[in-house]
């Protein structure tokens, strides 16, 4: 199977912990992006990768998170000290940057629990 | 007001039925794409469009851009439709996807 994949796909934690979760995107593609979703809600962008350089953040990317790429393949983001406010829906994609505008493919989403 | 709107939130359609989402946004856009998200989470990809009209199997989506609006049509809707469908815009100067906050469809046999 070639399509995103990303573990775990579900974790449950308890507020302060750290958690990791990781990301591997479709081989060619250049592009990844972290987006977060909460229930009833639609996806909001977290931020994004070409190859290794992370190019965008968002605001609601506090400095409790950090994400990674280190070698324009797979990526990380990390939360520290996890709060109630951060159980969610981490989804990430990828795209192969190819012209105007780029179709991403969506990996299975990691679902954060914390209790 | 959020930069992307979907009408309607919910929707409740028996087999067979011509359903409608509308989508309309307020910002410069490089493309609109429509997703399917069925429960569980995965998100799927079905049109990325930038003017005039996509078809894919029983799938329409059309996109006015000096409207600024978007419309996904689902003919002889089916069960298996079921699913949350949303509208996203990648803007014209970054390619981060702004979303709808979707719509939840139920079709019934």
């Amino acid at each position: 199977d070639t399509g995103v994949s990303q573990d775990p796909r579900h974790k449950i934690t308890k507020r302060g912990q750290n958690v990791t979760f990781r990301c591997d995107p479709i081989s060619e593609h250049n592009r990844l992006y972290w987006y977060r979703q909460t229930l009833g809600q639609g996806p909001e962008f977290l931020t994004y990768f070409q190859n290794e350089a992370q190019l965008e953040k968002s605001r609601l990317l506090s400095d409790r998170f950090s994400a990674e790429r280190p070698k324009g393949s797979f990526s990380t983001l990390e939360i520290q000290r996890t709060e109630q406010g951060d159980s969610a829906m981490y989804l990430c994609a990828s795209s192969l940057d190819a012209g105007w505008a780029y179709e991403q493919y969506f990996g299975p989403g990691t679902r954060l629990t914390v209790t | 007001k959020n930069e992307v709107e979907q009408s309607p939130q919910n929707l409740t359609a028996q087999e067979g039925e011509f359903i409608t989402i509308n989508c309309s946004y307020s910002v410069g856009i490089s493309a609109l794409h429509w997703l399917q998200q069925h429960p569980g989470g995965g998100i799927v990809s079905l049109f990325m469009l930038s003017s005039g009209k996509k078809k894919h199997g029983r799938l329409i989506a059309t996109i006015n851009i000096q409207e600024k609006h978007s419309s996904l049509h689902i003919t002889a809707s089916h069960p298996r439709d079921s699913a949350v469908y949303i509208c996203a815009v990648s803007l014209y100067n970054t390619d981060k996807l702004i979303f709808g906050t979707g719509t939840r469809l139920q079709v019934f046999p």
